[in-house]
């Protein structure tokens, strides 16, 4: 069983360029979960969401961040117009249906704004 | 707001010592726990949790912690470290009945000598 898997594991990007990071939750997991893990800084969190839908995302900037979870496919997690302060490792993590509060992370996708 | 602390940023130990990494919770009612560890350029695994009843919780690879709720705290032990052990450990909550929106300490950094 595959755990959760994101890519790019590694991306660069200039400022104003838009970055995707992409997450594809573990077999049988519907419930999906992105963190921010920002340089000397513990994982803050960002969106929680299920198929199709945007559970919570009270940890997500108010402007050019967004997150999806669509029915067929990765979840997608989309800053728009990157400034160097989204310089991050971006984490998904994944939980099955019957939530037993433990996540499933994967390895980080980290991105860099030059 | 709720909040987390690991007031030890980075910890040293000698190979084969025993090891408690500490962690303290700001949270009114009796949250859910969990430590997680975080190798270099890796993602989180779950070490233990801790949701109710026995307030010493087994976890893997040799990793015990006690909730104790006067002190509000959630303590990381560990008898015997071993080399591979060297990781980075972060302490956290759930404080919104176990939907997996976690709170993260800071980290704890521990370095494991020969």
């Amino acid at each position: 069983n595959a755990g959760v898997m994101q890519n790019p594991r590694h991306l660069v990007r200039r400022r104003g360029q838009e970055a995707r990071l992409r997450c594809s939750p573990m077999k049988g997991h519907s419930h999906v979960y992105w963190y921010r893990q920002l340089p000397e800084e513990g994982l803050k969190f960002m969106v929680y969401l299920q198929k199709e839908n945007i559970i919570d995302e009270s940890g997500m900037p108010k402007e050019r961040f967004s997150a999806e979870f669509p029915k067929e496919g990765p979840s997608i997690l989309r800053i728009q117009q990157v400034v160097r302060g989204d310089s991050a490792a971006y984490f998904c993590a994944s939980s099955p249906l019957s939530n037993t509060g433990e996540l499933f992370f994967g390895e980080g996708s980290r991105l860099t704004v030059l | 707001a709720q909040s987390v602390t690991q007031p030890d940023i980075h910890i040293t130990v000698s190979e084969g010592a025993s090891l408690e990494l500490r962690c303290n919770y700001s949270y009114g009612a009796t949250p859910y726990l969990f430590w997680y560890v975080q190798s270099p350029g890796q993602g989180l695994q779950l070490l233990l949790k801790y949701f109710s009843g026995d307030t010493l919780v087994q976890g893997i690879k040799g990793f015990e912690a006690e909730f104790k709720r006067s002190q509000s705290s959630f303590n990381l032990r560990k008898p015997s470290v071993h080399w591979s052990d060297a990781a980075e450990y972060f302490c956290a909550v759930d404080t919104s009945s176990n939907t997996g929106k976690l709170i993260f300490g800071q980290g704890t950094t521990l370095q494991v000598k020969p």
